[in-house]
């Protein structure tokens, strides 16, 4: 464990359904990420929290929609995802002040739509 | 345009047969580079951190340079545990202090 902990690790979905992806740290960061990892491609930024509050959304579609009611946890939960929303999603934390000592990712949750 | 590029994107070693990856970037400003290394199903894992040209880190059979254009992971004398894909990533520029990665080099050692 890295102190990054995502549930569920797998999880498949169909088009029409909607689910959550959780990530929760107790590492005492204030800044936590999601990213997206499809194959052959970098990392993707998604959305990055900054003492809860949204500081950055790269273009993501509406499908997507984060929450980060407390500096500990951070959901994505999803929405009428297409099949090229498969992929692995990362989320990472880190100081905020400091994001030049790294991030700490958790393992993922590798998601698959239907 | 910020950009990270690694180089091979696959590499196969025999063990002990030593090598290097590539990580070339163009950043204005660079506030850091980074390597991790990343198992199949498991997420990134932090290895190095460099700030500036000429700085050099190392953790058992790897070592990690930096020059104004490019970085190097140095694998000395590799071992079977040592295959899985490493990423390179650099902050700075116009990335508002959010990491920019690569697309990786998935590296196979061969007992």
């Amino acid at each position: 464990e890295t102190g990054v902990t995502q549930t569920p690790r797998h999880l498949v979905m169909g088009m029409t359904n909607k689910k959550s992806l959780k990530c929760e740290q107790h590492l005492g960061h204030n800044a936590m990420y999601w990213y997206k990892q499809s194959a052959k491609k970098p990392l993707e930024l998604m959305f990055v929290y900054s003492l809860e509050e949204r500081v950055e959304n790269n273009s993501v579609p509406s499908r997507f929609s984060p929450e980060c009611p407390n500096s500990s946890h951070l959901f994505l939960h999803l929405h009428t995802l297409q099949p090229e929303d498969s992929a692995l999603y990362l989320c990472a934390s880190s100081h905020r002040q400091t994001q030049w000592g790294g991030y700490t990712f958790g393992s993922g949750t590798r998601l698959t739509v239907v | 345009e910020d950009q990270v590029t690694q180089s091979p994107e696959a590499l196969r070693l025999q063990e002990g047969e030593s090598s290097s990856l590539n990580c070339s970037y163009t950043v204005s400003g660079l506030r850091g580079l980074f390597w991790y290394r990343q198992d199949p199903g498991k997420g990134p894992e932090f290895l190095f951190t460099l700030y500036s040209a000429g700085e050099e880190k190392e953790k058992e059979r790897l070592k990690a340079t930096l020059t104004k254009k490019e970085s190097f992971l140095h694998i000395t004398a590799p071992k079977p545990e040592d295959s899985a894909t490493y990423l390179c990533a650099v902050g700075g520029g116009g990335s508002q202090g959010n990491l920019i990665f690569g697309k990786g080099t998935k590296l196979s050692v061969k007992p």
